[in-house]
């Protein structure tokens, strides 16, 4: 069964203080691992689309990066406004079809 | 460009009622989701169409659940009867392709469902 995991499930950090984002996953037949932000009373909100491992990506303070078993995203010198859930998500082939798997998501705080 | 849209927001039901959600997905956007999403977790997909046709509905509840996208286009979720446990967020998204492609989600801003 494919598994996503993703730590930490909280995380507050002070304004300017960068930290990564743990994706891990279990999957065979990988397509590709997405990463969306979630403010409350909201869906998720698309950021990057990871296809194989060495892969990175970036947007604004946003890093993603990729390998075989994990993906990070990277916060650089965050601000009040990156506050939000972040989730992870991937594609793989499983029992003849093409199937999205989330995490549970990380939830993130970031303090003025 | 709209977004996918979503509607009721908010639905406040008493166990046993039926109760359905709408969606209008993105324009020109073939593939349409539903996804449930319980408090502090990630979303759930329930069903996947691509145009009219449901591709995916093996984690659907078929007992009580039920979808239809008429047209290829507006797409409905049913429930009939809510049990307590369906209490959730319902989300609806879109995307420009789908089966073999792959491609980003658009998601709506979700039906919160409280059945009492």
């Amino acid at each position: 069964e494919d598994q996503v995991t993703q730590s930490p499930e909280a995380l507050r950090l002070q304004e300017g203080e960068s930290s990564s984002l743990n994706c891990s996953y279990t999957v065979s037949g990988l397509r590709g691992l997405f990463w969306y932000r979630q403010d409350p009373g909201k869906g998720p909100e698309f950021l990057f689309t990871l296809y194989s491992a060495g892969e990175e990506k970036e947007k604004e303070r946003l890093k993603a990066t990729l390998t075989k078993k994990e993906s990070f995203l990277h916060i650089t010198a965050p601000k009040p406004e990156d506050s939000a859930t972040y989730l992870c998500a991937v594609q793989a082939w499983s029992g003849g079809y093409q199937k999205v798997t989330f995490g549970i998501g990380t939830k993130l705080q970031v303090i003025p | 460009e709209a977004g996918v849209v979503q509607s009721p927001r908010y639905k406040i039901i008493e166990k046993k009622q039926p109760v359905a959600f709408w969606c209008n997905p993105i324009s020109g956007h073939n593939t349409l989701y539903w996804y449930r999403q319980n408090l502090g977790q990630g979303p759930e997909l329930l069903i996947r169409y691509e145009n009219e046709e449901a591709v995916d509905d093996s984690q659907l509840p078929k007992d009580r659940f039920s979808a239809e996208r008429l047209k290829g286009v507006d797409s409905t979720l049913k429930i009939q009867p809510a049990e307590l446990g369906d209490s959730a967020v319902y989300l609806c998204a879109s995307s420009l392709g789908g089966g073999v492609a792959l491609s980003e989600q658009y998601f709506g801003p979700g039906t919160r469902l409280t059945v009492t």
